[in-house]
């Protein structure tokens, strides 16, 4: 069955520091996603991204996040200046197109910690 | 209008007993409704879902009800196993964007 790959599953980073999460999502689809877990809470949208451009984006999502589809396969989140409070799991998220629910399909996460 | 509400937030249930997770919405927009589960240190997993348009829906030991008047939907679990043990999202979704519950962790005493 077709996943959603995500790497590194786990990333220790300093505070202030840059990071990129990957995502490979699956090949024949359209849309793309991230997702954020704090420990213990609710996964919140953060933002989704379709033909190139951000489509929507959460008021989680401020000037110091970027998403990129750097060339036909990744999907990559780059936080610019990681703060304690971004320690989560960020989950990507892939879909295939219409009607909205077709597909859409979790990868397992990867866990940051910022110390 | 957003929220997605779900209880309870933990669940102790005997093997063999009937589990069941309930959420509420707002948002006459969302136009479909999963349920996912999660393992730890995975992803969550789409279990069953449902459109608004329909009361009910089953699969195996899992059967989604939707009260769309009252705006409510509620998981069941038959049977329960202890591999059933994990967390159980529910959300739903509005333009291709999921709004998740908080979810309920699920522990099934062999």
């Amino acid at each position: 069955e077709p996943e959603v790959t995500q790497t590194p599953s786990h990333q220790v980073t300093q505070m202030g520091q840059e990071v990129i999460l990957r995502c490979v999502p699956i090949s024949n689809h359209l849309y793309f996603y991230w997702y954020r877990q704090i420990l213990g809470q609710k996964v919140e949208f953060l933002v989704s991204f379709y033909n190139n451009e951000i489509s929507e984006k959460s008021e989680i999502f401020d000037d110091q996040f970027s998403v990129e589809r750097p060339d036909g396969s990744n999907f990559t989140l780059k936080i610019r200046s990681t703060k304690l409070e971004d320690s989560a799991m960020y989950f990507c998220a892939s879909r295939a197109g219409e009607p909205p629910s077709y597909g859409y399909t979790f990868g397992s996460g990867t866990r940051l910690t910022v110390v | 209008q957003q929220q997605v509400k779900q209880s309870p937030q933990s669940l102790i249930v005997q093997k063999g007993g009937i589990s069941i997770i309930n959420c509420a919405y707002e948002n006459t927009a969302f136009d479909y409704f999963p349920w996912y589960q999660q393992f730890p240190g995975k992803g969550p997993a789409l279990l069953i879902a449902i459109r608004p348009d329909v009361s009910e829906k089953k699969e195996g030991r899992f059967t989604i009800s939707f009260n769309k008047s009252a705006k409510q939907f509620s998981l069941h679990i038959m049977d329960s196993q202890p591999g059933d043990s994990a967390t159980y999202f529910c959300a739903a979704l509005q333009g291709g964007k999921l709004i998740f519950g908080q979810g309920t962790t699920l522990q099934v005493k062999p």
